[in-house]
């Protein structure tokens, strides 16, 4: 079955720590992948995607994620960590065999301390 | 560009009322989804709509879920009559036209229903 997951229910990083949001996948074929922020209270917002080409991908805020395909994961990384990167962070990826939709992981409560 | 409006913001009813949500998509966008919400979980779709048809409503519970988009632009989504498992965010999110997989799934800021 075709799966995403996020093995972390929350981490906790100190300001000007680098932090990382951890997701695997389990999918068949080439694997698209996307990451969301939510802010308390608000939708989900874009953050970054892998379709192709360089593992390494930069995204929205200073985030960047890097692709590996043999050991399946797709982790969310950012240098030095911001108190208002504090949010639910969800990993996900479409299942174009179901109509495209999305499959979401169950998400990181990403802590940023001062 | 306007992103993708939803209405109400929060909704408070009891159990065996109905209920209905709104959503206006992205302009332009094909493509429409909604996603239930449940504290602590991703999200997961009820419906994907291409233009006004439906492509996707296997996780939609149709004996008490209903959603339809006139026109292919604007969207309902519709709980009658509502249990209490039913509370929950209920994001609704809009794509381009797909041309292949990538297409980005940008979200509304959802409504949080109660159901008491």
């Amino acid at each position: 079955a075709q799966s995403v997951a996020q093995p972390e229910d929350q981490v906790n990083v100190a300001e000007g720590n680098p932090l990382t949001v951890k997701c695997t996948y389990s999918v068949s074929g080439n694997p698209y992948l996307f990451w969301y922020v939510q802010y308390p209270n608000r939708g989900l917002q874009f953050l970054l995607k892998y379709i192709t080409g360089d593992n390494l991908v930069k995204g929205s805020y200073g985030f960047e994620a890097e692709f590996n395909k043999s050991q399946t994961s797709f982790h969310l990384k950012k240098p030095s960590a911001l108190v208002s990167d504090s949010a639910l962070y969800f990993c996900a990826a479409p299942f174009y065999n179901q109509g495209g939709k999305l499959i979401f992981g169950q998400g990181t409560e990403l802590s940023v301390k001062p | 560009e306007a992103g993708v409006a939803q209405s109400p913001r929060y909704k408070i009813i009891e159990k065996r009322q109905s209920v209905a949500f709104w959503c206006n998509p992205i302009s332009g966008h094909a493509t429409l989804y909604w996603y239930q919400q449940i504290l602590g979980q991703g999200p997961k779709l009820l419906i994907q709509f291409q233009n006004n048809g439906v492509v996707d409503d296997s996780q939609l519970p149709k004996d008490r879920f209903s959603a339809e988009r006139l026109k292919g632009v604007d969207s309902t989504l519709k709980i009658q009559p509502a249990k209490l498992e039913d509370s929950a965010v209920y994001l609704c999110a809009s794509s381009p036209e797909p041309r292949g997989r990538g297409e980005t799934q940008y979200f509304g800021p959802g409504t949080r229903l109660l159901v008491l």
